[in-house]
């Protein structure tokens, strides 16, 4: 079966630094979703990309975060100064088509850590 | 997107048919009822989806009401490995992947 690869699985910094998670999208998929879910909480949708731009985000997603699609085939998010707040599961997604279908698949997730 | 209504936990006795039911009174014409789970905090995993039409796939069976105001995830013969947080998500099609989760259910599954 196709999978979504995160790296790293887990990641420490501390306050104020900036972090980049990694994902390997599945390679013909063309849409691109970054969630995050704080301890305890729900998953929270924060961006969708397509077309090497963001489609849609959240509120979640401030001026903080930034995605990119560097090399057709990693899909990174980036936290530039990490906030204790930032602390949660991070999952990355793709799907073949707009929406989900049945064809969207979910990485394992990175949890990150601000200490 | 529709608001949906799920039980926070449910059991079930392994072997035996899970029912999970999901309200969702408020549902447009046009919006999906799309089921997830979540296993020990792993990424979500699709199950199943459906527009007005029950649906079947190797996984589960998803059996809409005519009105489409409720729906109900049948998991046919429940594992141990079926323990899991399962969510009920109605949304429009082009809208699928923007949305947030709600609370889902906790379904454990016993021995």
């Amino acid at each position: 079966e196709p999978e979504v690869t995160q790296t790293p699985s887990h990641q420490v910094t501390q306050m104020g630094q900036e972090v980049i998670l990694r994902c390997v999208p599945i390679s013909n998929h063309l849409y691109f979703y970054w969630y995050r879910q704080i301890l305890g909480q729900k998953v929270e949708f924060l961006v969708s990309f397509y077309n090497n731009e963001i489609s849609e985000k959240s509120e979640i997603f401030d001026d903080q975060f930034s995605v990119e699609r560097p090399d057709g085939s990693n899909f990174t998010l980036k936290i530039r100064s990490t906030k204790l707040e930032d602390s949660a599961m991070y999952f990355c997604a793709s799907s073949p088509t707009l929406g989900w279908g049945a064809e969207a698949f979910f990485g394992q997730g990175t949890r990150l850590t601000v200490v | 997107d529709a608001k949906t209504t799920q039980p926070p936990s449910m059991d079930c006795a392994e072997g035996r048919a899970a029912n999970l039911p999901c309200n969702h009174s408020t549902i447009s014409g046009n919006e999906y009822v799309y089921w997830y789970r979540q296993i020990h905090s792993q990424g979500p995993q699709y199950i199943i989806h459906g527009l007005k039409n029950n649906e079947t796939n190797e996984m589960a069976s998803l059996i809409i009401t005519e009105d489409r105001k409720s729906s109900t995830l049948i998991l046919p013969h429940a594992t141990l490995r079926d323990t899991a947080v399962y969510y009920c998500i109605v949304i429009l099609g082009t809208n699928a992947g923007k949305s947030t989760f709600g609370d889902g259910t906790t379904l454990t599954v016993k021995p």
